[in-house]
């Protein structure tokens, strides 16, 4: 079952813009996680928020979270074409098990 | 390095036989999963263990089997019941929540 859901499908912007995506999750989190995948590759874990946390920095990226609305974002400023990729949601709501979104495919034109 | 290792990292499979896929961690993790990829799609389980011999199914298990003999490996066997199995497989794994995953870099089965 997916629990999130990504949003856009699909993002293409020039380098030095900022890149935002969203999830929408259904039930209710203990955390919630972002990761990248490079095509072809594992997924790399980026940050996690936990459900008390509003927002989170690491380096480019800037997480926030609402649990009254169920949704989060991920925000990377300044993309570099480096950072293209998909990026994926996954949602931990205490089972021992995360559930992953369906993904952003992020396109970073030079 | 800690990390994980996923071999092969291709492989292919005639239809009818089976096929383990291995997953070796040196992390010192207790947890670990197996997810399945589709082309453009999200991430679906399979199998996870939280501990030696002990093992539950995902939401994708049938037509696949998994052990958990030793922390450190957890192999998957894609069998000749599984319809389509032509995917891309991940394994990842776990400290004690509340953690992120760490995955391997995949092994992508293709039937021929």
């Amino acid at each position: 079952s997916q629990q999130g859901e990504e949003d856009p499908q699909a993002l293409s912007i020039q380098e030095g813009e900022n890149a935002t995506m969203n999830c929408s999750y259904k039930t209710s989190i203990n955390n919630l996680q972002w990761y990248r995948q490079n095509s072809g590759r594992g997924l790399v874990h980026l940050i996690l928020i936990r459900s008390n946390e509003r927002e989170k920095h690491s380096g480019r990226l800037r997480v926030t979270l609402d649990t009254s609305k169920k949704s989060s974002s991920l925000l990377i400023t300044a993309s570099r074409a480096a950072d293209t990729a998909s990026y994926f949601c996954a949602t931990d709501s205490g089972t021992y098990k995360y559930i992953f979104g369906t993904g952003t495919r992020l396109k970073v034109l030079a | 390095d800690g990390g994980i290792t996923q071999s092969p990292k291709y492989l292919f499979r005639k239809e009818g036989q089976n096929v383990t896929l291995s997953c070796e961690q040196n992390l010192n993790h207790d947890a670990m999963y197996w997810y399945r990829q589709d082309p453009g799609q999200g991430l679906r389980l399979i199998y996870y263990s939280q501990i030696v011999n002990d093992f539950q199914k995902g939401d994708i298990a049938e037509g696949y089997s998994v052990s958990r003999e030793k922390k450190e490996s957890f192999p998957l066997t894609v069998t000749s019941a599984q319809k389509n199995p032509t995917a891309f497989y991940l394994c990842a794994s776990r400290r004690t929540a509340p953690y992120g995953y760490t995955f391997g870099s995949g092994t992508r089965l293709t039937v021929v």
